[in-house]
């Protein structure tokens, strides 16, 4: 089956704790997007990569990290210095930066 | 910076009703329009993209069209059934600048009625 696979579905963090948040796809996509998602508001562009071993900060990359490794991995580390990381995280990929972009199911992070 | 505004926040219809949701976004230098549909906690489905050059896309029961220079798109949809009941996200693509990501509305919470 194509399509978008982030991993796990839900995760707690403790405060001070790094945890890392995958995003596989298949598509053989190009372009990969880490969004977050708090209740009453839009969508949120954290970091994005338009091709492998490259990556930019989008509106609110403070506090995450990520790399690009490998064409169909993105994975989105949220850190210590994240001082509100409760939210919906959303990862997206689209053949290149300006075409039809698709969507994982999500991951729900808590900080406990 | 581009802002997307989405309009009504919530609507609830009786079933069969047609309907129309409305996003507007305030800078018109946009390569593409996209609409999505979330159902409660999951990722987006994506519904319709409409080029800047292109009036309408259709699908099903779903139009979307786009009128670039006046800022505005709308989503059609016709027959309404209950599984349609989901909250439908508005993005845009921006042309100026760098090819960061799509900026979105924050959607409008649909219920449909049996």
């Amino acid at each position: 089956d194509g399509g978008i696979t982030q991993s796990p579905k839900y995760l707690f963090r403790k405060e001070g704790q790094n945890v890392t948040l995958s995003c596989e796809q298949n598509l053989n996509h190009d372009a990969m997007y880490w969004y977050r998602q708090d209740p009453g508001q839009g969508l949120r562009l954290i970091y994005y990569s338009q091709i492998v071993n490259d990556f930019q900060k989008g509106d609110i990359a403070e506090g995450y990290s990520v790399s690009r490794e490998k064409k169909e991995s993105f994975p989105l580390t949220v850190t210590s210095a994240q001082k509100n990381p409760t939210a919906f995280y959303l990862c997206a990929s689209s053949i290149s930066w300006n075409t039809e972009a698709f969507f994982g199911q999500g991951t729900r992070l808590t900080v406990v | 910076k581009q802002e997307v505004t989405q309009i009504p926040a919530a609507l609830s219809v009786p079933e069969g009703e047609n309907l129309v949701l409305n996003c507007s976004f305030t800078d018109s230098a946009i390569y593409n329009l996209q609409w999505f549909r979330q159902d409660p906690g999951k990722g987006l489905t994506s519904l319709l993209l409409i080029q800047s050059s292109q009036r309408e896309q259709t699908s099903g029961r779903l139009n979307a069209s786009l009128d670039k220079s006046s800022g505005r798109s709308t989503l059609y949809i016709a027959a309404s059934q209950p599984g349609d009941s989901a909250t439908y996200l508005c993005a845009v693509k921006n042309s100026g600048g760098g090819a960061d990501g799509l900026t979105f509305g924050k959607g409008t919470h649909l219920i449909i009625q049996p």
